[in-house]
Order: structure tokens, then C-alpha cells, then sequence
């Protein structure tokens, strides 16, 4: 089965970059999105397709993928940007999440 | 605005069985296909299975193959989890998740605010 790594935890100050990172094999060749899941709340689509924002979602998070490894950068970290955020991929017709990263904001 | 409402979660003994609803509003339900994501007590998040907008392509989680069969009914809006030989590790929130037009296999978005399965005897 396929994996993705996601650090599980990682901490930055307000108004600093963050960046979020997700690994697989060959995980440049799938299209990879990012979700960010409040306490409490359903996941939310912030990044699909590597780098395209919904609409909606604040300019300030953006995404790469290459190589064996996706980030999710986070520009001007908020407080409210505080939460869980996980990668998700596709391989052989199965969808495949990493196992989130706990993004703190201190 | 594009809702996804599930429902039909509850306490259910271990092998036994639960169907789980989602009812869609607010866009064109037979153009997309749509997923069920599940969610442990405090863990991560977890596929369980995807259908495309006419229900001819249907795609399972292996741990999920043969107890769980996924479904839609298009006039309806609305798609449905059969759950059978429940166990203890199916305990989760249950989410419905809109995928893209069509059969594409890509994005989950939105998400409904699921429904909990607690499976325990």
C-alpha cells in the first residue's frame, strides 16, 4: 500500500512562514491536496491539484510537489491558522491521507 | 450553498450492521461523485470509499472490501454506507465528502459535518 509521511507536529510564530511537509514515493507524479481540520470541525480543502487555492481560502497558504515530497507553506502565519492539516493522494484508485500535522502557532 | 447533511450514525453491537445516509444540497448531486472519509477518536483521517456521479465506477478501502457497500440514489440526492460485520475498530465519524465531476478521482470538498458509529457491545 502506498504511503505519505507528514511530520506530526510543527510549531511557528505569528506572522512567520510555515511549511508543512508530506512524503511518498514518487509522490511529484499524483496530484496532492492539503486539508485543514479545526477542533471540533470538519476538514476543510485549503490547496488541491499541488497548488491551486479554493476559492475562498486566503492567499497567504499555498502549495509545491516534487520529487518524493509535497509542502504546504503557510505565508504570515495567523493564530487562526492553528490546526491539524493533512495531505491526501491517490494511488491505484485508493485514496491515501498522511497522517496530519498538528500546526502550532505560539 | 452546497450542503452534505449525514445521518444514521449511532451505538451498533459488534458484527452488526448500519446504514448511513447523506443528503446533498445546493448543487447538480448527479454531476459529481462523492466519498465517505471516516475519522477514529482522535486520529487521522481515513478513505473508506469513493462513487462517481452515475454510480457506474465505485472504489473501496481493502480493510473496507466485502462489509461496506456504498450507493446513491440521484433523484434522492443522496448516497448511502451499508456497514455490515461491524467491529470495534470501525468506531469513527463517519464524513461525506463531495469529489469532482464526474468520475475523476481527486479533491474532497466540501465536507459534511458527520456522524458518529460506535461500535461496542
Amino acid at each position: 500500500s502506498y504511503d505519505l509521511t507528514q511530520p506530526p507536529s510543527v510549531s511557528v510564530s505569528p506572522g512567520q512562514i510555515a511549511s508543512i511537509t508530506c512524503s511518498g514515493d514518487k509522490l511529484g507524479n499524483k496530484y496532492v491536496c492539503w486539508y485543514q481540520q479545526k477542533p471540533g470541525q470538519s476538514p476543510v480543502l485549503v490547496i488541491y491539484q499541488d497548488n491551486k487555492r479554493p476559492s475562498g481560502i486566503p492567499e497567504r497558504f499555498s502549495g509545491s510537489n516534487s520529487g518524493n515530497t509535497a509542502t504546504l507553506t503557510i505565508s504570515g502565519t495567523q493564530a487562526m491558522d492553528e490546526a491539524d492539516y493533512y495531505c491526501q493522494a491517490w494511488d491505484s484508485d485508493t485514496a491515501v491521507f498522511g497522517g496530519g500535522t498538528k500546526l502550532t502557532v505560539l | 450553498e452546497v450542503q452534505l447533511m449525514e445521518s444514521g450514525g449511532g451505538l451498533v453491537k459488534p458484527g452488526g450492521s448500519l446504514r448511513l445516509s447523506c443528503a446533498a444540497s445546493g448543487f447538480t448531486f448527479s454531476s459529481y461523485s462523492m466519498n465517505w472519509v471516516r475519522q477514529a477518536p482522535g486520529k487521522g483521517l481515513e478513505w473508506v470509499s469513493c462513487i462517481s456521479s452515475s454510480g457506474q465506477y465505485i472504489y473501496y478501502a481493502d480493510s473496507m472490501k466485502g462489509r461496506f457497500t456504498i450507493s446513491r440514489d440521484n433523484a434522492k440526492n443522496s448516497m448511502y454506507l451499508q456497514m455490515n460485520s461491524l467491529r470495534a475498530e470501525d468506531t469513527a465519524v463517519y464524513y461525506c465528502a463531495r469529489g469532482p465531476e464526474g468520475s475523476g478521482l481527486n479533491y474532497f470538498d466540501p465536507w459534511g459535518q458527520g456522524t458518529l458509529v460506535t461500535v461496542s457491545s
